[in-house]
């Protein structure tokens, strides 16, 4: 059974930080790996998919890695904004569909 | 296009009712997906439906069902509420619910069960 986890549970830091959050998984069979966004309250907003054979994606400030065969990924904010507040949600999909398996989330706090 | 919308936005009902969430995918998807997030976790799979097949469910008791109708739309019922299904319920719809497709949420349901 695939387990997912998210390191730290909650982080807060000044406006302007480089930071970096940690996801691990115990099953390296997976289809992909998605880091979403979740403003309080609200739905699931996908900001970085990863395929399985990819070891790196970016978006703008946001760079997501993938390192299958140890079971990890991370998530690096670079010059955070107070914008950036919000929970971070690390979820991998299995070969078997698509049906995914998500972590406990991150729930960042940037500081103006 | 509408994303994915879902109704009620809020629900308040007491333990041992039953509950019906609807959720209506994007136009042109036609599989739906229904994950349970209780507060401060992550979300948790229950169901997914394709071509009004179930095509998966999560570990959740036989109070939980769902069904989708020709038009690709979806409801998730629950029978016999406890506390502890006080949660958000989040819809996913994607094309057609093969691996490796994105999955577009919706906003939720959000239950409170007293």
């Amino acid at each position: 059974k695939q387990e997912v986890t998210q390191i730290p549970a909650a982080l807060s830091v000044p406006e302007g930080e480089n930071l970096v959050l940690n996801c691990s998984f115990t099953d390296s069979a997976i289809y992909n790996l998605q880091w979403f966004r979740q403003d309080p309250g609200k739905g699931l907003t996908s900001l970085l998919l990863i395929q399985s054979s990819q070891r790196e994606q970016t978006s703008g400030r946001l760079n997501a890695s993938l390192d299958k065969s140890s079971g990890r990924s991370t998530l690096y904010i670079a010059a955070s904004q107070p914008g950036d507040s919000a929970t971070y949600l690390c979820a991998v999909e299995g070969n078997a569909g698509n049906m995914l398996t998500f972590g406990g989330g991150t729930r960042l706090m940037v500081k103006p | 296009d509408a994303g994915v919308t879902q109704s009620p936005t809020h629900l308040i009902k007491t333990r041992g009712q039953h509950v019906t969430l609807r959720c209506s995918p994007i136009s042109g998807h036609k599989s739906v997906s229904w994950y349970q997030q209780v507060l401060g976790q992550g979300p948790q799979f229950i169901f997914q439906y394709y071509e009004k097949e179930e095509r998966g469910r999560g570990n959740f008791p036989d109070r939980f069902s769902a069904r989708q109708f020709p038009n690709y739309s979806s409801e998730l019922n629950v029978n016999a509420l406890l506390l502890g299904d006080s949660a958000l319920y989040l819809c996913a719809s994607s094309l057609g619910g093969g691996a490796g497709e994105t999955q577009y949420f919706g906003p939720g349901t959000r239950l409170l069960v007293l």
